[in-house]
């Protein structure tokens, strides 16, 4: 069964950058099939979707937050990231990682426990 | 961008009934090359991510109890509990992946009556 897990700060300062990790376990992201994506829910609120990221490095990000996102994969460490940048208090959340059975068109199948990033000086 | 709706915000069943909730997309979610609709349904619990219940709008998830059920074509969806159980209590999040951005309905909160 594959498991996720992310990792990171969890305290930001305004205008900086919020860097996270999601850690793959119980299957390879190289193994191909899957879309690896970020998705976060702001304190009380509903789901909001980052982006996703291919094991070829291939990428799509939600258009509201695409001039401030980067995401990349590693394979050697099964590993995915995401990268925010310029941060604001907007961007205070939880923020998950999720594999994607896009391929077969089959939703959002597993998913990690969250992350709570703060926004603050 | 897909906007998902969804219908109540939230709702109180008594244990053993049929609870339901509806969701209604912005616009066709359906992919023709596979006749699927692109449309899932989640359920969370406090203090834990999102659980796929429902994808197809109809397939149920393996492992899924199957009082949980999902129907619907188009742009109307609807999420259906046969027969509640205490540890069904959660906000239930609709979703559409046909589209990028991906797209979730605001929540709706299922109580015990």
């Amino acid at each position: 069964q594959v498991q996720l897990q992310e990792s990171g700060p969890g305290l930001v300062k305004p205008s900086q950058t919020l860097s996270l990790t999601c850690t793959v376990s119980g299957g390879s992201i190289s193994s191909g099939g899957y879309y690896w994506n970020w998705i976060r829910q702001h304190p009380g609120k509903g789901l909001e979707w980052i982006g996703y990221i291919y094991y070829s490095g291939t990428t799509y990000f939600n258009p509201s937050l695409k001039s401030r996102i980067t995401m990349s994969v590693d394979t050697s460490k099964n590993q995915f990231s995401l990268k925010l940048s310029s941060v604001t208090a907007a961007d205070t959340a939880v923020y998950s990682c999720a594999r994607d059975r896009r391929i077969t068109g089959r939703g959002l199948d597993s998913w990690g426990r969250g992350i709570l990033v703060t926004v603050s000086s | 961008d897909i906007v998902m709706t969804q219908s109540p915000d939230s709702l109180a069943v008594s244990l053993g009934e049929r609870a339901t909730i509806n969701c209604k997309s912005s616009q066709s979610v359906f992919y023709s090359s596979n006749n699927k609709h692109y449309l899932a349904w989640y359920q969370q619990k406090p203090g834990q991510p999102p659980k796929l219940l429902i994808y197809w709008a109809s397939t149920r998830e393996s492992g899924v109890p199957d009082r949980f059920s999902g129907s619907g074509s188009g742009t109307d969806f609807t999420l259906t509990i046969s027969s509640l159980q205490a540890e069904d209590v959660a906000v239930y999040y609709c979703q559409q992946y046909y589209s990028i951005p991906y797209t979730f309905g605001q929540g709706a909160k299922l109580e015990i009556k």
